[in-house]
């Protein structure tokens, strides 16, 4: 079966300090992935897209990016976080059917 | 550009009623739409999508939505809301085919009135 999985779920870390945040998608191949972000009382936005390893969009500049190192992984990192980076991180991918299944989700908070 | 525009951040109905949530886009190109639903801490789950043919699609827990290009709506209806119905609800658009990047409006969130 096609999964995604998200992790860490929750998140609490100091301004200034580095971020890493891991998806992965089982039962594909090569998906075209997705992380977005989710702030308190909007709707998302999308950060960047993957269509392949190594091939990374961005559609926000910002201080965050993100990687793909391998096929059914996409890393969204930060070397320095900003409180403006607090926020709900949701993974996705596209199946052939349409309609994005998402990841559950990272609670980040930067204090 | 796609936008969607969701009428009512916050939406509430008595357990039986009627559900109508609003979603209204905007596309260059013949939409591809769908709904979302996200309950408290956890990720977006699809409810129904429209891509091409039947106008009015079902979805899962009672849910539908109909397409009308006319007035560039996609409306999400419920007959009877439910108690576990409660949650926040997206209304998104892309442009399909070869071009899958969802715009998503701002949600609505449902309350149900016992």
């Amino acid at each position: 079966s096609q999964t995604i999985h998200q992790w860490p779920a929750t998140l609490v870390q100091p301004v200034g300090s580095p971020l890493s945040l891991e998806c992965t998608v089982e039962g594909t191949s090569n998906p075209n992935l997705y992380w977005y972000r989710q702030a308190a009382g909007r709707g998302l936005q999308l950060l960047f897209y993957s269509v392949g390893i190594g091939q990374i969009s961005s559609e926000v500049p910002q201080n965050l990016s993100a990687s793909r190192p391998q096929d059914r992984q996409f890393i969204l990192s930060s070397k320095k976080l900003l409180l403006s980076d607090s926020g709900f991180y949701l993974c996705a991918w596209v199946p052939r059917n349409y309609g994005y299944t998402f990841g559950s989700g990272t609670r980040l908070t930067v204090v | 550009a796609q936008s969607v525009t969701q009428l009512g951040s916050h939406v509430s109905v008595s357990e039986g009623a009627l559900v109508l949530l609003r979603c209204n886009y905007s596309s260059s190109v013949p939409p591809y739409l769908f709904w979302y639903v996200q309950y408290p801490n956890q990720g977006l789950q699809l409810l129904l999508k429209y891509t091409t043919g039947a106008t009015l699609v079902k979805g899962i827990n009672g849910f539908e939505a109909e397409f009308k290009k006319s007035e560039t709506s996609f409306h999400l209806t419920k007959p009877s809301a439910h108690m576990s119905d409660a949650a926040e609800y997206f209304c998104a658009v892309s442009e399909g085919f070869g071009n899958e990047k969802l715009t998503f409006g701002t949600g609505t969130r449902l309350t149900i009135i016992p």
